[in-house]
């Protein structure tokens, strides 16, 4: 499978406690953008990455929630002492923007986080 | 996403066109992309539109590209219930609009 992967897919967890998803892009792409998608949303954009350095970051985001991409190749999203409203879909894609091509995302299948 | 707006509901009969409006915010946009979200799926990219180019065909869809007025928008040609899905709009930075919802009807 060479597509983006992430996991684990489903993660239930109790108020407070601490979650970490991870996501291991496409090889060959430098770009790796994480997004939050609730029900009846679009993805909203948390940050992205080009290479190891995090070059963009959601001013929603607050700062329970930290990224790393340390390598430049598998990425951590890590959410401390959880509350219910981070309940969502936690979305990964990856693209090697180029000249020659349209910047295409590609998506991972998403890692979904109850907060009871 | 607030710089990307888009109707949330689009029903029609099988057959028939379809057509998913969006409006945009960044004018700087090189690309504006249309993706996909089947139930339970991922996001895919459908098709995409480079911005010096009005419109582009590809089979059944078509995008227009209306630049001055920041509007985009996605024909859906002979509506198949396969189309049944969450269509996204997408600028160059990757921001998306909440997507409008379509529903095919046999």
């Amino acid at each position: 499978d060479t597509g983006v992967s992430q996991n684990p897919r489903h993660k239930i967890t109790k108020r407070g406690q601490n979650v970490t998803f991870r996501c291991d892009p496409i090889s060959e792409h430098n770009r790796l953008y994480w997004y939050r998608q609730t029900l009846g949303q679009g993805p909203e954009f948390l940050t992205y990455f080009q290479n190891e350095a995090q070059l963009e970051k959601s001013r929603l985001l607050s700062d329970r929630f930290s990224a790393e991409r340390p390598k430049g190749s598998f990425s951590t999203l890590e959410i401390q002492r959880t509350e219910q409203g981070d309940s969502a879909m936690y979305l990964c894609a990856s693209t090697q923007p180029r000249g020659d091509n349209t910047g295409e995302l590609f998506f991972g299948e998403g890692s979904r986080l109850t907060v009871l | 996403g607030e710089d990307v707006e888009q109707s949330l509901f689009l029903s029609v009969r099988e057959g028939d066109s379809s057509v998913i409006n969006c409006t945009y915010t960044d004018s700087s946009s090189t690309y504006l992309y249309w993706y996909k979200q089947e139930p339970g799926a991922g996001l895919q990219l459908l098709t995409y539109i480079f911005s010096n180019m009005d419109m582009k065909q590809d089979q059944r869809l078509t995008v227009l590209l209306n630049k001055k007025d920041k509007h985009l928008s996605l024909r859906i040609a002979d509506t198949q219930t396969g189309d049944s899905a969450i269509y996204f709009c997408a600028e160059r930075d990757m921001r998306f609009g909440a997507g409008t919802r379509l529903t095919v009807k046999p």
